[in-house]
């Protein structure tokens, strides 16, 4: 089982719309979450941590299940501007390296 | 500095030829990472250095990879005799180690190699 597996993709999404990906990680102890988002030959850059209780920025919504080994981000009323890959991201704690998952690839059109 | 600077953004070289890629993380991040991302793929662990503790170099694909570290700023990664399929972006991070956990990484904006 990969380490972090993400849904493949991709997703194509009309202006508006709202669409989940969804994540799941091998490790039961890692210890935290993020969802990165990664624009066409660009580097990654942070969207957002996920916490335990679930968390909002905006238009975005991330969850955990630990149980489940699942992550998973919302993205509403999607706009062009958020075209992109995003990638989910799994931190193993004791030491600070994080794995990647591939990304998936999301175009919203117009 | 402001950000992760890497140098240099890209890099055409010969095969068989060696090559050294430059990053500077943000002033005060003690850990530092490099990784791979070859064209339409994920991002591929390479290396990590935390302050004075011995790198983590189990991502390294072949002993022609080299990193080293100065103290707790400039980072290089040596790939020697470079071959066709070292062609990717590298890209370096860093953090402020013990709040990775809460904070992740910045990366750089990555050096994109291509071997002819």
């Amino acid at each position: 089982r990969k380490e972090v597996e993400q849904d493949p993709g991709p997703f194509n999404v009309p202006e508006g719309a709202t669409v989940a990906f969804n994540c799941t990680y091998s490790n039961s102890a890692s210890q935290s979450f993020f969802w990165y988002r990664q624009d066409c030959r660009k580097e990654p850059k942070l969207l957002m941590s996920v916490y335990s209780s679930g968390n909002e920025d905006g238009r975005f919504t991330a969850q955990l299940n630990r149980a489940s080994q699942y992550i998973s981000l919302l993205i509403r009323d999607s706009k062009l501007s958020d075209s992109a890959t995003y990638l989910c991201v799994v931190g193993g704690g004791s030491n600070y390296k994080l794995t990647f998952g591939k990304g998936t690839l999301l175009t919203v059109n117009p | 500095g402001a950000g992760v600077s890497q140098s240099p953004s890209n890099k055409v070289t010969e095969k068989g030829k060696d090559v050294e890629l430059r990053c500077d993380p943000i002033s005060g991040h003690t850990a530092l990472y490099w990784y791979r991302q070859r064209l339409g793929q994920g991002l591929e662990f390479l290396i990590y250095f935390q302050g004075n503790s011995a790198p983590d170099k189990s991502g390294l694909p072949s002993d022609r990879f080299s990193a080293e570290r100065t103290g707790e700023s400039v980072s290089t990664l040596t790939i020697q005799r470079t071959q066709q399929e070292d062609s990717a972006v590298y890209l370096c991070a860093s953090s402020l180690a013990a709040r990775t956990n809460y904070y992740g990484y910045t990366f750089g904006s990555g050096t994109r190699l291509t071997v002819v």
